[in-house]
């Protein structure tokens, strides 16, 4: 599975906009990229997962570029809950996954 | 509620006893997963049960035993076990990624394990 390197922490203020880039330098042709959000003393929780070019759901969007080299998870108007880790994970997407989690990007939402 | 249920939460116990994890997912699926959390360090999978046979083992220490008797439920019995075993433990369940969309994993919340 491609390596993956992230920011260790952000730090943000309720109300605003947060991006969370990731690097995958090595990300392979069948690989697709994966965000999962944990709380403490909680598992991980699925965000949003994408393969090229941009993804959004209800709760974020999934920039990719051209040579998908790196992606960036961006949050919008985020609120103290949002307050988690952020797992950028990738991998072939198929049968039973083995996810490789890394250390993930810590934010802080501030009031 | 992710859909899968960890018991206990929390964990206390000597190195010389023996304990098990129990993990129930009502969600359907045919994978189940458990993952070790230490604090600091990234999660790290430890076995992965596909349709209750064991495919995926990542030099796991014996003194770590899973057990799947269905499909539904996944188990880690425990003996023997070091301080440095000390850890959140996470179970998770997921169905196989085909064309027709993505299917992530689900998470349980996890034990808390803390070893005397």
């Amino acid at each position: 599975l491609a390596k993956t390197t992230q920011p260790i922490s952000m730090d943000s203020y309720e109300g605003q906009e947060v991006n969370i880039t990731c690097s995958h330098n090595n990300i392979a042709t069948n690989d697709y990229i994966t965000w999962y959000q944990q709380f403490p003393s909680q598992g991980p929780r699925f965000i949003i997962q994408g393969y090229k070019t941009k993804v959004t759901n209800e709760v974020a969007s999934l920039f990719i570029p051209a040579d998908r080299k790196s992606s960036t998870l961006s949050l919008p108007r985020v609120s103290l809950s949002d307050t988690a880790v952020y797992y950028c994970l990738v991998g072939y997407v198929t049968g039973f996954q083995k996810l490789v989690f890394g250390t993930g990007t810590r934010l802080l939402v501030s009031p | 509620e992710t859909g899968v249920t960890q018991t206990p939460r929390h964990l206390v116990m000597g190195m010389t006893n023996k304990k098990s994890l129990k993990c129930e997912q009502h969600l359907g699926h045919n994978a189940m997963y458990w993952y070790k959390q230490s604090a600091k360090k990234p999660l790290e999978l430890m076995f992965v049960y596909n349709f209750k046979e064991q495919t995926e083992n990542n030099s796991v220490p014996s003194r770590f035993s899973p057990e799947c008797p269905n499909s539904s439920h996944l188990f880690l019995h425990l003996h023997t076990l070091q301080p440095e075993d000390s850890a959140l433990y996470l179970c998770a369940s997921s169905q196989p990624t085909t064309g027709r969309g993505y299917q992530p994993q689900h998470f349980g919340d996890g034990t808390r394990l803390s070893i005397l």
